[in-house]
């Protein structure tokens, strides 16, 4: 069936490092995919979206591409800051949202 | 508006309660869903609603039933909980798919942490 698989984290830089978070996906077909945030003690926010393959989404300094050939949407920042520390969760639609395990990411002053 | 609104935040029962969530959404989303979230892990789908109607269960225990008062409103009622029900429930809307389930980005509330004691 469908899945996402994303690196296992924590993730742990200082403030201005670059970030990448991958995610693969398996499916059948081109489905829409997706990065969500969760903020401490918060519930879930898109971050950014991508409907077919070569898009880029892009918010608040972030973007992922859709790649159909490696079948990855990884997630980058250039220069993370203190207040990107969540849990990001790369996302797939299919007959409902799939979500992969999540990445903690901790940015240190 | 694109929020979705969850009362409470924090809700602590006991095994022997009867309480309910509330969830509001006003962005004319027709496809409304509960979900479940351990702490260090995904959400989980519950239960998915398409135009007020049931059309997915995830297998989801008897001791949580949901309702569709209408298109704005979703509701889970919790009855005889487990302490292993204690989570953050989440709940969220999108424009409705095939299937029921959704065809585009879904949003979130903000959630209510339920601690069954």
């Amino acid at each position: 069936g469908d899945s996402v698989t994303q690196m296992e984290g924590p993730v742990t830089l200082s403030e201005e490092a670059f970030l990448t978070i991958n995610c693969t996906y398996t499916a059948t077909g081109y489905p829409s995919l997706f990065w969500y945030v969760q903020y401490p003690g918060e519930g879930l926010q898109l971050l950014l979206k991508a409907t077919k393959a070569d898009d880029k989404g892009s918010n608040k300094g972030f973007e992922a591409t859709y790649r159909k050939e490696t079948t990855s949407f990884h997630l980058e920042k250039g220069s993370v800051q203190v207040s990107d520390s969540a849990v990001y969760f790369c996302a797939l639609i299919a007959d409902k949202l799939i979500f992969g395990t999540g990445t903690r990411l901790q940015v240190f002053p | 508006d694109t929020e979705v609104t969850q009362t409470p935040k924090h809700l602590v029962m006991g095994m022997t309660n009867k309480k309910s969530l509330k969830c509001e959404q006003h962005m004319g989303h027709r496809a409304m869903y509960w979900y479940k979230q351990k702490a260090k892990k995904p959400p989980e789908l519950m239960f998915v609603y398409s135009y007020e109607k049931l059309s997915i269960n995830e297998s989801v225990p008897s001791r949580f039933s949901p309702e569709c008062p209408n298109s704005s409103l979703l509701n889970l009622h919790l009855h005889a909980l487990q302490p292993e029900d204690s989570a953050l429930y989440l709940c969220a809307s999108s424009p409705p798919g095939r299937e029921g389930g959704p065809n585009t980005e879904a949003f979130f509330g903000q959630g209510t942490r339920l601690t069954v004691v």
